[in-house]
């Protein structure tokens, strides 16, 4: 199992940019999150989801959007990028709040 | 909202010691919490976990004690190897209604352990 990865695991975005960020997980786990990690802080949770073709907001949803439309994947969105979402990304899945399984994180630098 | 916090940002321990890390709840609501260890480069991974109605939970070399009247949550890392040195964080989550599923993080604790 490769379990979660993320796709790409670095990216340079001028401001006003828009990209797609891509978790996919096999594990067959129903819920799956977004956070994001910056220096000297823990993570913040963006968007989750607790199953196919549902969404919800997290902490820090504003400037981002999510889908899931396979079990397996989980998309982050950013439409307008803006250098406040110079950040880490990570992503996990998990059957429950129990454990949560994370991806090695992308990058994501906004000039 | 509330949230979890840590007393010390940095911790520096000799190998073979035995290290504890902290964390401080405010949340008294909480009723699970998870300890993370996040190697530079990596991903967070799950070290151990406790609900709130236990006080302590033995891993391997790791224990989590929780003290629910002080809201305080600690790791203690027995026989600490290099292999440990890492950024440690403690989560907590609150079951049933909309924060279901949702951990709050704390800000980490850096463990250095020199050989």
């Amino acid at each position: 199992n490769a379990g979660v990865t993320q796709t790409p695991k670095f990216r340079v975005l001028k401001t006003g940019q828009s990209m797609t960020l891509l978790c996919a997980q096999d594990m067959n786990h129903e819920y799956m999150y977004w956070y994001r990690q910056d220096p000297g802080m823990g993570l913040r949770l963006i968007h989750y989801s607790v199953g196919e073709g549902t969404t919800a907001k997290g902490e820090v949803p504003d400037g981002y959007n999510v889908s899931r439309l396979k079990k397996q994947n989980f998309l982050l969105g950013l439409e307008s990028a803006a250098p406040s979402q110079t950040s880490v990304y990570f992503c996990a899945s998990g059957t429950s709040v129990y454990e949560q399984y994370f991806g090695p994180g992308t990058r994501l630098t906004v000039t | 909202g509330e949230s979890v916090g840590l007393h010390l940002p940095t911790l520096s321990v000799q190998e073979g010691d035995n290290s504890i890390i902290n964390c401080a709840y405010s949340n008294s609501a909480s009723d699970y919490f998870i300890w993370y260890k996040q190697e530079s480069g990596k991903g967070p991974q799950f070290i151990i976990d406790i609900r709130s109605n236990m006080d302590k939970r033995q891993g391997q070399r790791v224990t989590v004690l929780l003290n629910k009247t002080v809201k305080h949550l600690s790791l203690q890392i027995a026989a600490t190897q290099p292999g440990d040195s890492a950024v440690y964080f403690c989560a907590e989550n609150l079951f049933g209604g909309t924060s279901y599923g949702k951990l709050t993080f704390g800000q980490g604790t850096i463990l250095t352990v020199h050989p």
